[in-house]
């Protein structure tokens, strides 16, 4: 079974600065998608970026980027000159590219619940 | 378009009561998901639905029941609530199972069981 770790359970950024938080995989899979969400205190989830495991190309969108290490299973998320309104947990997902078993479901990790600082 | 929207938002129920959640999505979506989340976990599947009329069983499906009569609702059922229960369920829905079909999820069910 997929598991999906997220060691850090809180981070603290300075307002403009960058953090990064880790993530952490373990499948036997070659073929799979991973995902960051975002869980602002209104409790919606929100999908912030999402990576192909065939691509190479760590994904972008904004200032959110991933660093992405398939060898050693490891989905990082980086926020560039972070907001007041980044403040929220985010959670590191994995879904299988196998639609045989529960289809298009997520695994999620623990989260990390990140402050941003004034 | 409202999205995925979820009632109650709220609910206090005592142990061995029964209620029903409802999730409904606008979009034509054809799968649907109902999650559960307890404090320091991210979200754990219970059920899923991949169309109007199936259902099948996610990571944590005791004690819950579901239903899909149409395809824009998917019900969440709890015949006899146990404080193991409080939690705070989501719903999601996507267009399709890949990977590049995004969930869309709903704003969330805080149900306490005392």
């Amino acid at each position: 079974a997929q598991t999906v770790t997220q060691s850090q359970p809180e981070m603290s950024v300075q307002e403009a600065e960058t953090v990064t938080l880790s993530c952490t995989y373990d499948t036997s899979e070659s073929d799979y998608y991973l995902f960051w969400y975002k869980q602002p205190p209104s409790r919606q989830m929100i999908l912030v970026i999402r990576q192909e495991a065939y691509k190479q190309q760590n994904a972008t969108e904004n200032r959110f980027s991933v660093n992405f290490q398939k060898a050693a299973k490891s989905f990082s998320l980086k926020i560039s000159d972070s907001q007041l309104g980044d403040a929220a947990m985010y959670f590191c997902a994995y879904r299988s590219a196998w639609d045989g078993g529960s289809q298009g479901n997520l695994i999620f990790g623990k989260g990390t619940k990140l402050s941003v600082k004034p | 378009n409202a999205g995925v929207t979820q009632t109650p938002k709220f609910r206090v129920l005592k142990t061995g009561q029964s209620m029903t959640l409802l999730c409904a999505q606008d979009m034509n979506h054809e799968y649907m998901y109902w999650y559960r989340q307890d404090p320091g976990m991210g979200l754990r599947l219970i059920h899923y639905s991949v169309g109007e009329g199936t259902t099948a069983k996610g990571e944590v499906p005791d004690g819950y029941n579901v239903s899909r009569l149409k395809k824009q609702n998917f019900l969440l059922g709890l015949e006899s609530a146990a404080p193991s229960q409080t939690s705070v369920y989501f719903c999601a829905s996507s267009l399709k199972g890949g990977w590049s079909y995004e969930q869309y999820f709903g704003p969330g069910t805080r149900l306490t069981v005392t």
